[in-house]
């Protein structure tokens, strides 16, 4: 059984530009988590889906973030116009339920020059 | 965002002594988790505690869910290098709110003298 699986591990990219990454979850996991890590910090929530659907985005999410998880298994996450804020880890998790513990993949750090 | 208060932030300690840590929040949560984290890589799950006052142990480790449901505590016995390492509690509600992401602390910072 393998882990979540993210892709890329690093992403460098200039100011302004688009980036996508992409999560697989653990097989059969209704559940996806999108956390966003930075230096020294814990992970903070960003958004989940159960199955194809987005339930909850958190305040942290602008609108220039965008989530999709289009069949219900992988999901990717996308940001417009990146902002030297942006540089940080994010993180992929899954759980079989809600009420399952999350299990994380090994992140994309993304770099913004 | 909302982080939980959690201590001590760094600690160093011998080989083979016993780490004890905690986390404390103003929010009643349904779950508390305790992860560990290396450089570069993504928190590995180490304990989940789903009632208050539960026990729970995993090898040397051990953690416990407070009565209150506003604090856990995470201990480890005879510590041995490989325990090096970033440790994270979280909690998670379930509120009409939607909540079902985890509140994370800011972690502590475990590091072994051999």
């Amino acid at each position: 059984d393998t882990g979540v699986s993210q892709d890329p591990r690093h992403k460098i990219t200039k100011r302004g530009q688009n980036v996508t990454f992409r999560c697989d979850p653990i097989s059969e996991h209704n559940r996806l988590y999108w956390y966003r890590q930075t230096l020294g910090q814990g992970p903070e929530f960003l958004t989940y889906f159960q199955n194809e659907a987005q339930l909850e985005k958190s305040r942290l999410l602008s609108d220039r973030f965008s989530a999709e998880r289009p069949k219900g298994s992988f999901s990717t996450l996308e940001i417009q116009r990146t902002e030297q804020g942006d540089s940080a880890m994010y993180l992929c998790a899954s759980s079989y339920t809600g009420s399952q513990p999350q299990h994380f993949g090994d992140g994309t750090r993304l770099s913004i020059l | 965002g909302q982080q939980l208060n959690q201590s001590p932030q760094s600690m160093f300690i011998q080989e083979g002594e016993d780490v004890s840590m905690n986390c404390t929040s103003s929010s009643i949560f349904n779950t508390w988790l305790w992860y560990k984290q290396d450089p570069g890589e993504g928190p590995v799950l180490l304990i989940a505690l789903y009632k208050a006052g539960e026990l729970t142990s995993n090898g040397r480790l051990t953690a416990q869910f407070g009565i209150t449901r506003k604090d856990s505590f995470l201990n480890i016995s005879a510590s041995i290098p490989s325990d090096v390492g970033i440790y994270f509690c979280a909690g998670q509600s379930f509120q009409g709110g939607g909540a079902d992401g985890l509140t994370f602390g800011k972690g502590t910072h475990l590091i072994i003298q051999p």
